[in-house]
């Protein structure tokens, strides 16, 4: 089965510290990863992807996200957290099992950054 | 267009009546995907158009959903009969050749959908 998991519903963390945003997948197969955000009352952005080499991947607004397959985890990162990041994060994973490889998503980890 | 569009980005209907929502993918692409957004639920992948063929339909919620492409372009979701559980987000997203496990998929900003 291709799933995602987002174990926390809500991360703190103040402006100028570190963030992670955790997620773990269960797939058949390759993994194909995927990040999204998305802003209040906004679409989704698609943010970074892992496919296939380096484990840690960059993406946009200084993002980057680190692939383990040992503990299958594809955690969310950025060095230094602006009030500005502040939204919804999805992780999704392709469906690699259906003809349109939809993705299929997390449900969602909101990041609140305070100034 | 740069991106995807979405079309009404608000809309307020009546219980029972029916509503269209159209999208508009990014251009040159062949896959176009609808997902529901609603509370407590996340995000539901509900259909998927390669060109304008819909190969699997059981996404869709119920009978009264509906959905086609034309032109390997536009696409319309419509509604009928709507419920007050129909109330949700209804998100578009096209990607360049579908089936592709490492395309991204570029999604629409939404039409929100509110029945009273």
């Amino acid at each position: 089965a291709q799933s995602v998991a987002q174990p926390e519903d809500q991360v703190n963390v103040a402006e100028g510290n570190p963030l992670t945003v955790k997620c773990t997948y269960s797939v058949s197969g390759n993994p194909y990863l995927f990040w999204y955000v998305q802003y209040p009352n906004r679409g989704l952005q698609f943010l970074l992807k892992y496919i296939t080499g380096d484990n840690l991947v960059k993406g946009s607004y200084g993002f980057e996200a680190e692939f383990n397959k040992s503990q299958t985890s594809f955690h969310l990162k950025k060095p230094s957290a602006l009030v500005s990041d502040s939204a919804l994060y999805f992780c999704a994973v392709r469906d690699i099992r259906q003809a349109g490889t939809a993705l299929i998503f997390g449900k969602g980890t909101t990041l609140s950054v305070s100034s | 267009g740069a991106g995807v569009s979405q079309s009404p980005s608000n809309k307020v209907t009546e219980k029972g009546k029916d509503v269209e929502l159209r999208c508009d993918p990014i251009s040159g692409h062949t896959a176009l995907y609808w997902y529901r957004q609603s509370l407590g639920q996340g995000l539901e992948f509900l259909i998927y158009f390669q060109g304008n063929s819909a190969p699997d339909k059981s996404g869709l919620p119920s009978d009264r959903f509906s959905a086609e492409r034309t032109g390997g372009s536009v696409s319309t979701l419509t509604i009928q009969r709507t419920q007050q559980e129909d109330s949700a987000v209804y998100l578009c997203a096209s990607s360049n050749l579908g089936g592709q496990f490492g395309n991204t998929i570029y999604f629409g900003e939404g039409s929100w959908l509110t029945v009273v």
